[in-house]
């Protein structure tokens, strides 16, 4: 059974950057897929921050692009986050997610993960 | 970059109900179209992808369909266990350039 797992700090100061893991358990990340990051603000929908291959080969969502960091460490197998200059506007629940075998929609997500920006 | 449309923002069903969920994409995103369940405090629940395939486990009351852009989620009569709020997502491309999410629906008891 895959399990995702983000883990990482609930709180982070405005200017500074966002970090979070997601730890894979039961699916080895060399084996494939663009895993993904996904936020969703409190209250509202979700969007789509960014993915990543095993290779490191990464996409972002433009609106984000010069903020984001997203790498992979396959010994570990688990990828992570960075968000740079965070914002109040940042404050979401963070969830990372694998994408099914014949399309880029998630099916198995983390639990999420609340983080909030606050001095 | 594609925008999703969903609507209504809130449907009110009763019970044994059918209910008929919209997404409308800004350009075509042929049928690579999903849809999500999401329940209070809880992850996203993939539901359907390819507009029309249920994902594993999805009970058969849940159909959808579309193409091009304009789709449909029906859930043909609701269980209490389907009050939540549903989102649709595209695909249109691989690799994963651009993912997007519709604003979503919140399915009520009437």
């Amino acid at each position: 059974q895959v399990q995702l797992q983000e883990s990482g700090p609930g709180l982070v100061k405005p200017s500074e950057t966002l970090s979070l893991t997601c730890a894979v358990s039961g699916y080895s990340i060399s084996s494939g897929y663009y895993w993904g990051w996904i936020r969703q603000p409190p209250g509202k929908g979700l969007e789509w921050i960014g993915s990543i291959y095993h290779s490191g080969s990464t996409y972002y969502n433009p609106s984000l692009k010069s903020r984001v960091t997203i790498s992979v460490d396959t010994s570990k197998n688990q990828f992570s986050l960075k968000l740079s200059s965070v914002t109040a506007a940042d404050t979401a629940v963070y969830y990372c997610a694998r994408p099914t075998l014949w399309s880029s929609s998630f099916d198995y997500w983390g639990q999420g993960t609340l983080v909030t920006v606050s001095s | 970059e594609i925008v999703m449309t969903q609507s209504p923002a809130t449907l009110s069903v009763s019970p044994g109900e059918r209910a008929t969920l919209s997404c409308r994409a800004s350009q075509s995103v042929s049928s690579n179209l999903a849809w999500y369940q999401q329940k209070p405090g809880q992850a996203p629940r993939l539901l359907i992808y390819g507009a029309s395939t249920r994902a594993t486990g999805i009970p058969a009351r849940f159909s959808g369909s579309g193409s091009g852009t304009e789709f449909t989620l029906t859930i043909s009569s609701l269980q209490s266990e389907d009050f939540a709020v549903y989102y649709c997502q595209q695909y249109n491309n691989w690799p994963p350039r651009e993912l997007t999410f519709g604003g979503g629906t919140k399915v009520e008891i009437k």
